[in-house]
């Protein structure tokens, strides 16, 4: 069954605003990957995350790796109508070292 | 990073017959993978292809059903047989650069009627 959880499934936020999606394991990590795909388009890597309590920024996207390595999450600071699309998070299991996606965070802005 | 194509980026087939997607890497990988996404959903991972073995599938995929072929480094083909309805998705091809991150192809979308 699935076992990485993300959540929110679906967010509309106002052009300006904040946005969170968080990422949560049932297990272990070795590392989280974050990965961007736009409508109609494919998914894109954003950033890995290996370390545990790893935070790394991009612009205006701010990534955390919690201290257990089970959990993750993605913050967009006063979000721009580019910013639509679905963010998935993809862990990296330490078990048998595949990588499972996350059902992912469509967001939406409103104007 | 890599640069991947795909081939045919959409079609419509009928039920029964199969079609076979390819997928073009700019790059020698060694990782090459083969995943489904219905429309809205995440990614599912059909099989895990590697250069010179047999693919590795996934639980509820059988190469039967999706037979993959990597001839060389840059190249591997999915071939989606006897379709059905069920099958129509979008089916991406990626890639594995260092350290372990996944490059995608755009996609094949896939209407079966």
């Amino acid at each position: 069954g699935q076992q990485v959880m993300q959540i929110p499934q679906y967010q509309h936020v106002q052009e300006g605003e904040d946005f969170t999606t968080y990422c949560n394991s049932s297990t272990t990590l070795s590392n989280i990957q974050w990965y961007k795909q736009r409508p109609g388009g494919h998914p894109v890597f954003l950033i890995q995350l290996v370390k545990s309590g790893e935070v790394k920024k991009q612009k205006r996207l701010t990534f955390q790796f919690g201290e257990a390595k089970k959990n993750s999450s993605l913050h967009i600071t006063a979000t721009q109508t580019t910013d639509v699309g679905t963010y998935f998070c993809a862990g990296l299991k330490v078990r048998d070292d595949k990588i499972i996606f996350g059902k992912g965070t469509r967001l939406h802005i409103l104007p | 990073s890599a640069v991947i194509s795909q081939k045919p980026s959409r079609d419509i087939c009928q039920r029964g017959t199969s079609l076979t997607i390819q997928c073009q890497v700019d790059s020698q990988v060694t990782m090459m993978f083969w995943y489904r996404q219905q429309p809205g959903q995440s990614l599912t991972l059909i099989a895990t292809a590697n250069q010179g073995s047999e693919a590795t599938y996934e639980s509820g995929f059988v190469i039967d059903k999706f037979p993959i072929s990597r001839p060389n480094l840059t190249f591997s083909t999915l071939t989606v047989s006897n379709m059905s309805p069920e099958d129509s998705s979008i089916y991406l091809c990626s890639v594995e650069a260092p350290p372990r991150e996944q490059y995608f192809g755009p996609g094949t979308r896939l209407t079966v009627t």
